[in-house]
């Protein structure tokens, strides 16, 4: 069976510090991966996503970037943190882009 | 484009009264449709789909959903809810052209005792 991991659960950053939050899938091929970011009280936003190694879409303009070194392995990152960053992300992944993704545990970032 | 409407943020139910949380959405071609349930600093759990045949379908914990195209909705549903089912609730669409899954604004389930 399929299992995504995500890592670190928690994570207290100051503001100007460097972020890499890791993803990995085990129990399948060439998956499609994504993160979103969840604010508090609110839904979710897709940050980026990939449909295979190196290939990365942004899907809004931010302080954040995403890399896929491996094909099972999802990369979000930032240089230089700001306070606005603070919230809930979530890795998902996905068979093919028609049908239901399946997430993570999630990372609560907070930037003080 | 396509987009997901959750009319309610919260509902507040006590236990083993019936629910009922709304989801609207909108696409220009054939969809495919989800509930997912997270609860507190969880990930999302995909809870029940449509993808096709059958317009009403089952989740094994009771709830169930009902795919309606005339009027473009996809509405959860349990006839009984237990202290437990106490989540954010998330509808989802997507479709056969390959657009991105869009989630809804999210719905708190609230049950009292």
């Amino acid at each position: 069976s399929q299992t995504i991991h995500q890592w670190p659960a928690t994570l207290v950053q100051p503001v100007g510090s460097p972020l890499s939050l890791e993803c990995t899938v085990e129990g399948t091929s060439n998956p499609n991966l994504y993160w979103y970011r969840q604010a508090a009280g609110r839904g979710l936003q897709l940050l980026f996503y990939s449909v295979g190694i190196g290939q990365i879409s942004s899907e809004v303009p931010q302080n954040l970037s995403a890399s896929r070194p491996q094909d099972r392995q999802f990369i979000l990152s930032s240089k230089k943190l700001l306070l606005s960053d603070s919230g809930f992300y979530l890795c998902a992944w996905s068979v093919n882009r028609f049908t239901e993704a399946f997430f993570g545990q999630g990372t609560r970032l907070t930037v003080v | 484009a396509q987009s997901v409407t959750q009319l309610d943020s919260q509902v507040p139910v006590f236990e083993e009264a019936p629910v009922e949380l709304r989801c609207n959405y909108s696409s220009s071609v054939s969809v495919y449709l989800f509930w997912y349930v997270q609860y507190p600093n969880q990930g999302l759990q995909l809870l029940l789909k449509y993808l096709s045949g059958s317009t009403l379908v089952k989740s094994i914990n009771g709830f169930e959903a009902e795919f309606n195209k005339s009027q473009t909705s996809f509405h959860l549903r349990k006839p009984s809810v237990h202290i437990s089912d106490t989540a954010e609730y998330f509808c989802a669409v997507n479709n056969n052209a390959g657009n991105m899954l869009t989630f809804g604004g999210g719905t708190r389930l609230m049950v009292k005792p």
